[in-house]
């Protein structure tokens, strides 16, 4: 089982949707967790970060933790053209050097 | 403000080959990394650095070779190219370290490298 599993995708929803992107992980350590969002041929960029269970909100984002289902969504409200993207979740123990990635999920907002 | 600056952006090598993917940052970060992506998979770790001449391996070292002589530069060398080792590089820098506080990594826009 790999450690971090990411709904592959790709979406494509209409302008406006509410856009829900999933990831499950397997070790109990990781205590970190971000979305990253990645343009085309663009490096990643942070886009939520949280540590605690529980809802995390950032305007149209929402970064929802469940850490005894071992368990992470990412929400977005009225979704955009401009939303398009892979967002990539990730997660890290306390202490590592090192973050786990997940596959990513291409999201296609049509206007 | 630049950022974190990859060159080059494309690159075709043969086998056997070698390379050096460079990465500066303009931002005064400590903290260096080089990841590698391969098509529909996350983001592996090959390199770190904590500071000027200090590296260490990430997920993925084999076949790679890292130096930092310098607080703004880290570049990845490719010894010995092989098909593997096609993927899209990424470099990134950050203030703390480990990054699991609220500072981001700054990535850069990445390499993209094939070895046929």
């Amino acid at each position: 089982q790999k450690e971090v599993e990411q709904d592959p995708g790709p979406l494509s929803v209409p302008e406006g949707a509410i856009v829900s992107l999933n990831c499950t992980y397997s070790n109990s350590a990781f205590q970190y967790f971000m979305w990253y969002r990645q343009y085309s041929r663009k490096g990643p960029e942070l886009l939520m970060y949280t540590y605690s269970s529980g809802n995390k909100e950032d305007g149209r984002f929402t970064a929802q933790v469940d850490k005894s289902s071992k368990y992470i969504s990412l929400f977005i409200r009225d979704s955009q053209p401009s939303d398009s993207a892979t967002y990539l979740c990730a997660m890290t123990e306390a202490g590592s050097y090192q973050l786990t990635f997940g596959k990513g999920t291409k999201l296609s907002v049509i206007p | 403000n630049a950022g974190v600056t990859q060159t080059p952006k494309f690159r075709i090598l043969k086998i056997g080959q070698s390379m050096t993917l460079q990465c500066t940052q303009d931002m005064n970060h400590n903290y260096m990394y080089w990841y590698r992506q391969d098509p529909g998979m996350g983001l592996k770790l090959i390199y770190y650095s904590v500071g000027a001449g200090i590296t260490d391996k990430g997920e993925v070292p084999n076949g790679y070779n890292v130096s930092r002589s310098t607080t703004e530069d880290f570049p990845l060398r490719l010894e010995l190219a092989a098909p593997s080792q096609t993927s899209v590089y990424f470099c990134a820098s950050s203030d703390f370290f480990p990054p699991s506080t609220n500072e981001k990594l700054f990535f850069g826009s990445g390499t993209q490298l094939s070895v046929l």
